[in-house]
């Protein structure tokens, strides 16, 4: 199975300012015919259901605002928040489908500073 | 506009059964893969179980294998989940959700409780 891995584990940050997360996974998850990574990050908030943010590693989903931003390739993946707003306030996870079994990380607990 | 409804969740004892449905709605649900996703208390997401758009193919994680069984019927836009040999550590809150790329929509989840 691909194991991906967070961190940090939470983060605190001020409002206005950037906040950014990592993950990594145990192997690559970039498919070298189309060059796209299969890494997508999901934003989870207290009594609702995830969402989808980003998907193939930097591509925004349709109503996403674009202070939202991924990158990354291979096995090293970031998502960043530019400018942090009181409603960031998630979980945020990152997620392999790759190959099943699809696997996401621990999470990342964003908190305002 | 693109819904997923759950039901089927409650509480049951270990050992017991449970079928979860999922009902969808605001896309032709017989083009797409759907999944189903869950989150046990106090933990992160972890994927059960996924179904190819026509039924034909399954995939399943290996704590469910043998256990639960993903089925869809098309005709009524309806997604499946029969859990069986229920334990406590499959107390969670179980989301269906389409898949695009990945999972692009998901239900607001049916909250299944395993205990005696």
């Amino acid at each position: 199975d691909i194991v991906m891995t967070q961190s940090p584990d939470s983060l605190a940050v001020s409002l206005g300012e950037r906040a950014t997360f990592n993950c990594k996974s145990s192997q690559s998850v970039l498919y070298r015919s189309t060059n796209k990574n299969s890494l997508a990050w999901f934003q989870q908030k207290p009594g609702q259901p995830p969402k989808l943010l980003i998907y193939w590693a930097s591509t925004r989903e349709s109503g996403v605002p674009d202070r939202f931003s991924g990158s990354g390739s291979g096995t090293d993946f970031t998502l960043t928040i530019s400018s942090l707003q009181a409603e960031d306030v998630a979980v945020y996870y990152c997620q392999q489908y790759y190959t099943t079994p699809y696997t996401f990380g621990q999470g990342t607990k964003l908190e305002i500073k | 506009e693109v819904q997923l409804v759950e039901s089927g969740g409650g509480l049951v004892q270990p050992g017991g059964s449970l079928r979860l449905s999922c009902e969808a709605s605001g896309f032709t649900f017989s083009t797409y893969a759907m999944s189903w996703v869950r989150r046990a208390p106090g933990k992160g997401l972890e994927w059960v179980s996924e179904i190819s758009a026509s039924g034909g193919s399954t995939y399943s994680s290996d704590s469910v294998k043998g256990r639960f069984t993903i089925s869809r019927d098309n005709s009524e836009n309806t997604l499946y989940l029969q859990m069986n040999s229920l334990r406590a550590e499959d107390t969670a809150v179980y989301y269906c959700a389409k898949v695009g790329a990945t999972f692009d929509y998901w239900g607001q989840g049916t909250l299944v409780t395993v205990s005696s």
